[in-house]
């Protein structure tokens, strides 16, 4: 059965802090590791990887893939109380499209 | 452009009663989902559709029904609602061979069963 883990499961910090969210998988079939953000309602796309040891970037957030370890992380650096939502990873194993989610990430970032 | 549009947003039901969860793209997406989300547990795919008159199971599908008769639209019906069946339900399409791994998501449908 296809696993996702994401650690912690819920995170506490002050305004400018930087974070590090965990996301580890263990799936038969490997196409991308997905980032998502969840704020209230729907999750909007941070990033796709599919490649080991390319970083994507977008502002202050950062993320990376090591798939010889079967792990990704996701950082933010200063981060701001919008930042506050629940992270998920998720993984395409290729079989349309199909994705195996984490339980997710809640953060909560205090002023 | 709608995207994709959920309706209804919220609902309560009793106990045994039947619903349908209506879900529509106007992006001329040929795979789209349902998933359900229960607090601090992810999303989990219930059914799933890449393309009109094709449909399959996903991870938990038990208590549901779906059908998809044109590429707009993918219904998720609830036969005799049972309180496990409360949560958020999300309905999401993807083009396939779009490469950017980006799912389209609803707003979601929030319903209750007591």
């Amino acid at each position: 059965e296809d696993k996702v883990v994401q650690s912690p499961l819920s995170l506490v910090v002050h305004e400018g802090d930087t974070v590090t969210l965990n996301c580890s998988y263990e799936v038969t079939n490997f196409r991308s590791l997905l980032w998502y953000k969840q704020e209230k309602k729907a999750p909007t796309f941070l990033f796709m990887l599919t490649s080991s040891g390319i970083e994507k970037k977008s502002g202050r957030l950062s993320s990376i893939l090591d798939k010889k370890e079967l792990f990704s992380i996701l950082n933010i650096t200063a981060t701001q109380t919008g930042d506050s939502a629940i992270y998920l990873c998720a993984v395409d194993t290729g079989a349309n499209s199909k994705l195996t989610f984490g339980k997710g990430i809640t953060l909560s970032v205090r002023p | 452009n709608a995207g994709v549009t959920q309706t209804p947003k919220f609902r309560i039901l009793k106990i045994g009663q039947s619903m349908t969860l209506q879900c529509a793209q106007d992006m001329n997406h040929n795979y789209m989902y349902w998933y359900r989300q229960d607090p601090g547990m992810g999303l989990k795919l219930i059914y799933y559709s890449v393309g009109a008159g094709i449909t399959d199971k996903g991870e938990v599908p038990n208590g549901y029904n779906v059908s998809r008769s044109t590429t707009e639209d993918f219904p998720l019906r609830l036969e005799l609602a049972a309180p496990s069946q409360t949560s958020v339900y999300f309905c999401a399409s993807i083009l396939a061979g779009r490469n950017t791994g980006e799912l389209f998501f609803g707003e979601g449908s929030r319903l209750t069963v007591l």
